[in-house]
Protein backbone atom coordinates (compact mmCIF):
# COMPACT_ATOMS: atom_id res chain seq x y z
CA UNK A 1 0.00 0.00 0.00
CA UNK A 2 2.46 2.66 -1.19
CA UNK A 3 0.77 5.79 -2.23
CA UNK A 4 3.20 8.23 -3.24
CA UNK A 5 7.03 7.87 -3.03
CA UNK A 6 9.85 10.33 -3.38
CA UNK A 7 13.53 9.47 -3.20
CA UNK A 8 15.53 10.29 -2.40
CA UNK A 9 14.82 11.42 1.06
CA UNK A 10 17.26 13.76 2.22
CA UNK A 11 20.55 15.26 -0.32
CA UNK A 12 23.20 17.70 0.32
CA UNK A 13 24.32 19.21 -3.21
CA UNK A 14 26.76 22.37 -3.92
CA UNK A 15 25.67 24.88 -5.51
CA UNK A 16 26.32 24.35 -9.11
CA UNK A 17 25.20 20.98 -9.25
CA UNK A 18 22.50 19.56 -10.77
CA UNK A 19 20.01 16.27 -9.82
CA UNK A 20 16.67 14.98 -10.11
CA UNK A 21 14.12 14.19 -7.20
CA UNK A 22 11.75 11.54 -8.34
CA UNK A 23 7.93 10.56 -7.46
CA UNK A 24 5.71 7.41 -8.18
CA UNK A 25 2.45 7.06 -7.19
CA UNK A 26 0.08 3.62 -7.43
CA UNK A 27 -3.40 5.29 -7.07
CA UNK A 28 -3.90 5.95 -11.04
CA UNK A 29 -3.89 9.46 -10.18
CA UNK A 30 -4.46 12.01 -13.30
CA UNK A 31 -3.06 14.71 -10.96
CA UNK A 32 0.48 15.38 -9.85
CA UNK A 33 2.11 18.00 -8.16
CA UNK A 34 5.20 19.11 -6.38
CA UNK A 35 5.77 22.29 -3.77
CA UNK A 36 8.33 22.90 -1.47
CA UNK A 37 8.16 24.08 2.11
CA UNK A 38 10.22 26.30 3.87
CA UNK A 39 10.06 26.89 7.64
CA UNK A 40 7.07 28.70 8.55
CA UNK A 41 5.92 28.69 5.65
CA UNK A 42 2.85 26.85 3.73
CA UNK A 43 3.55 25.03 0.92
CA UNK A 44 4.45 26.47 -2.31
CA UNK A 45 3.78 25.15 -5.92
CA UNK A 46 6.75 24.75 -8.19
CA UNK A 47 5.48 22.81 -11.05
CA UNK A 48 2.17 20.33 -11.89
CA UNK A 49 1.13 17.83 -14.04
CA UNK A 50 -2.75 17.42 -15.54
CA UNK A 51 -2.08 14.15 -16.73
CA UNK A 52 1.11 12.33 -19.10
CA UNK A 53 2.88 14.11 -21.14
CA UNK A 54 1.61 17.32 -19.28
CA UNK A 55 3.56 19.72 -17.27
CA UNK A 56 2.19 23.40 -16.04
CA UNK A 57 4.05 26.11 -13.95
CA UNK A 58 2.82 27.07 -10.49
CA UNK A 59 3.78 29.41 -8.08
CA UNK A 60 7.88 29.52 -7.94
CA UNK A 61 8.56 27.35 -11.23
CA UNK A 62 12.00 29.10 -11.61
CA UNK A 63 15.18 26.59 -11.60
CA UNK A 64 13.22 24.02 -11.17
CA UNK A 65 12.21 21.79 -14.52
CA UNK A 66 9.98 18.55 -14.52
CA UNK A 67 8.79 15.84 -16.52
CA UNK A 68 5.56 13.32 -16.51
CA UNK A 69 6.79 10.70 -19.19
CA UNK A 70 4.69 8.04 -17.24
CA UNK A 71 1.43 8.77 -15.44
CA UNK A 72 2.53 6.94 -12.48
CA UNK A 73 6.08 9.11 -12.28
CA UNK A 74 6.51 13.14 -12.26
CA UNK A 75 10.27 13.80 -11.85
CA UNK A 76 11.60 17.59 -10.65
CA UNK A 77 14.60 18.61 -12.03
CA UNK A 78 17.10 21.60 -10.51
CA UNK A 79 19.56 22.38 -13.21
CA UNK A 80 21.70 24.43 -11.27
CA UNK A 81 21.34 24.32 -7.69
CA UNK A 82 21.39 27.71 -5.42
CA UNK A 83 21.33 27.72 -1.48
CA UNK A 84 17.75 29.57 -1.99
CA UNK A 85 16.37 25.77 -3.10
CA UNK A 86 17.46 24.46 0.54
CA UNK A 87 14.16 23.20 1.61
CA UNK A 88 11.77 19.94 2.28
CA UNK A 89 10.50 19.22 -1.19
CA UNK A 90 6.91 17.16 -1.05
CA UNK A 91 5.04 15.72 -4.15
CA UNK A 92 1.56 14.84 -4.31
CA UNK A 93 -1.02 13.38 -6.55
CA UNK A 94 -5.15 13.53 -6.90
CA UNK A 95 -7.44 11.98 -8.94
CA UNK A 96 -9.28 15.40 -8.97
CA UNK A 97 -12.76 13.06 -8.59
CA UNK A 98 -15.38 14.10 -6.09
CA UNK A 99 -12.92 14.43 -3.14
CA UNK A 100 -9.99 16.42 -4.17
CA UNK A 101 -7.56 16.21 -1.45
CA UNK A 102 -4.21 15.44 -2.33
CA UNK A 103 -1.97 12.65 -1.32
CA UNK A 104 1.64 13.37 -0.27
CA UNK A 105 4.76 11.75 -0.38
CA UNK A 106 7.43 12.06 2.54
CA UNK A 107 9.06 14.45 1.65
CA UNK A 108 13.20 15.42 0.52
CA UNK A 109 14.95 17.21 2.78
CA UNK A 110 17.69 19.29 0.06
CA UNK A 111 20.70 21.49 1.16
CA UNK A 112 22.67 23.38 -1.36
CA UNK A 113 25.71 24.98 0.56
CA UNK B 1 -4.21 36.06 -7.80
CA UNK B 2 -5.98 33.35 -5.60
CA UNK B 3 -5.03 33.98 -1.25
CA UNK B 4 -5.57 32.12 1.61
CA UNK B 5 -4.86 33.33 5.08
CA UNK B 6 -4.50 31.50 8.19
CA UNK B 7 -4.64 32.45 11.61
CA UNK B 8 -2.99 32.17 14.28
CA UNK B 9 0.05 31.42 12.93
CA UNK B 10 0.99 29.94 16.35
CA UNK B 11 -1.13 28.72 19.24
CA UNK B 12 0.41 26.67 22.64
CA UNK B 13 -2.24 25.35 24.50
CA UNK B 14 -2.56 22.74 28.05
CA UNK B 15 -3.67 19.18 27.49
CA UNK B 16 -7.71 19.37 27.99
CA UNK B 17 -8.26 22.84 26.36
CA UNK B 18 -10.47 23.40 23.04
CA UNK B 19 -8.62 25.48 20.01
CA UNK B 20 -10.14 27.32 17.48
CA UNK B 21 -8.08 27.60 14.18
CA UNK B 22 -9.07 30.05 11.87
CA UNK B 23 -8.78 30.13 7.54
CA UNK B 24 -10.32 32.43 5.56
CA UNK B 25 -9.68 32.98 1.90
CA UNK B 26 -10.24 34.87 -1.29
CA UNK B 27 -10.26 32.45 -4.80
CA UNK B 28 -12.11 33.14 -7.96
CA UNK B 29 -13.78 29.85 -9.03
CA UNK B 30 -14.62 28.28 -5.22
CA UNK B 31 -14.52 24.61 -5.30
CA UNK B 32 -13.63 22.97 -1.93
CA UNK B 33 -11.48 24.16 1.14
CA UNK B 34 -9.58 21.22 2.81
CA UNK B 35 -7.32 20.64 6.11
CA UNK B 36 -4.41 18.59 6.53
CA UNK B 37 -2.44 17.80 9.69
CA UNK B 38 1.34 17.64 9.29
CA UNK B 39 3.54 16.16 11.94
CA UNK B 40 6.88 16.48 11.33
CA UNK B 41 6.58 14.63 7.99
CA UNK B 42 3.88 14.42 4.96
CA UNK B 43 0.78 16.48 5.33
CA UNK B 44 -2.27 14.04 6.23
CA UNK B 45 -6.28 14.80 5.35
CA UNK B 46 -8.48 15.63 7.70
CA UNK B 47 -11.40 17.45 6.24
CA UNK B 48 -12.67 18.87 2.67
CA UNK B 49 -15.48 21.09 3.10
CA UNK B 50 -17.56 22.32 0.30
CA UNK B 51 -21.34 23.89 1.69
CA UNK B 52 -21.66 26.48 3.72
CA UNK B 53 -22.94 25.54 7.36
CA UNK B 54 -22.58 21.76 7.23
CA UNK B 55 -20.50 20.57 10.05
CA UNK B 56 -17.50 17.82 9.29
CA UNK B 57 -16.76 15.79 12.37
CA UNK B 58 -14.07 13.22 12.85
CA UNK B 59 -13.33 12.36 16.79
CA UNK B 60 -12.38 15.20 18.45
CA UNK B 61 -11.98 17.52 15.17
CA UNK B 62 -14.37 18.98 13.84
CA UNK B 63 -14.86 22.12 11.12
CA UNK B 64 -17.19 24.47 9.38
CA UNK B 65 -17.69 26.68 6.20
CA UNK B 66 -19.13 30.08 5.84
CA UNK B 67 -19.19 30.71 2.10
CA UNK B 68 -20.60 34.27 2.38
CA UNK B 69 -18.23 35.29 4.85
CA UNK B 70 -15.47 33.33 3.09
CA UNK B 71 -13.93 31.44 6.30
CA UNK B 72 -13.80 28.55 7.83
CA UNK B 73 -12.76 27.22 11.23
CA UNK B 74 -11.32 24.20 12.82
CA UNK B 75 -12.27 23.00 16.21
CA UNK B 76 -10.36 20.66 18.45
CA UNK B 77 -11.74 19.48 21.92
CA UNK B 78 -9.80 18.40 24.79
CA UNK B 79 -6.82 18.72 22.85
CA UNK B 80 -3.84 16.46 23.42
CA UNK B 81 -0.02 16.24 22.99
CA UNK B 82 -0.73 14.51 19.86
CA UNK B 83 -2.78 17.13 18.57
CA UNK B 84 1.00 19.09 18.92
CA UNK B 85 1.56 19.68 14.73
CA UNK B 86 1.04 22.35 11.66
CA UNK B 87 -2.50 22.28 10.78
CA UNK B 88 -2.69 23.24 6.98
CA UNK B 89 -5.77 24.52 5.03
CA UNK B 90 -6.10 24.72 1.55
CA UNK B 91 -9.12 25.83 -1.23
CA UNK B 92 -9.43 23.99 -4.65
CA UNK B 93 -11.15 26.42 -7.70
CA UNK B 94 -13.23 25.05 -10.86
CA UNK B 95 -10.46 25.01 -13.09
CA UNK B 96 -8.79 22.56 -15.54
CA UNK B 97 -5.46 22.93 -13.43
CA UNK B 98 -6.27 20.74 -10.35
CA UNK B 99 -4.09 22.58 -8.09
CA UNK B 100 -4.38 23.91 -4.22
CA UNK B 101 -3.31 27.48 -2.61
CA UNK B 102 -2.46 26.41 0.74
CA UNK B 103 -1.95 29.28 3.84
CA UNK B 104 1.24 29.44 5.81
CA UNK B 105 0.48 27.10 8.55
CA UNK B 106 -0.88 27.07 12.21
CA UNK B 107 1.31 25.43 14.41
CA UNK B 108 -0.14 24.12 17.26
CA UNK B 109 1.85 22.90 20.81
CA UNK B 110 -0.05 21.36 23.20
CA UNK B 111 1.74 20.66 26.39
CA UNK B 112 1.44 18.27 29.29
Amino acid sequence: NAGVTQTPKFRVLKTGQSMTLLCAQDMNHEYMYWYRQDPGMGLRLIHYSVGEGTTAKGEVPDGYNVSRLKKQNFLLGLESAAPSQTSVYFCASSDRGVNTEAFFGQGTRLTVV
Amino acid sequence: EDKVVQSPLSLVVHEGDTVTLNCSYEVTNFRSLLWYKQEKKAPTFLFMLTSSGIEKKSGRLSSILDKKELFSILNITATQTGDSAVYLCAVDVWTNAGKSTFGDGTTLTVKP
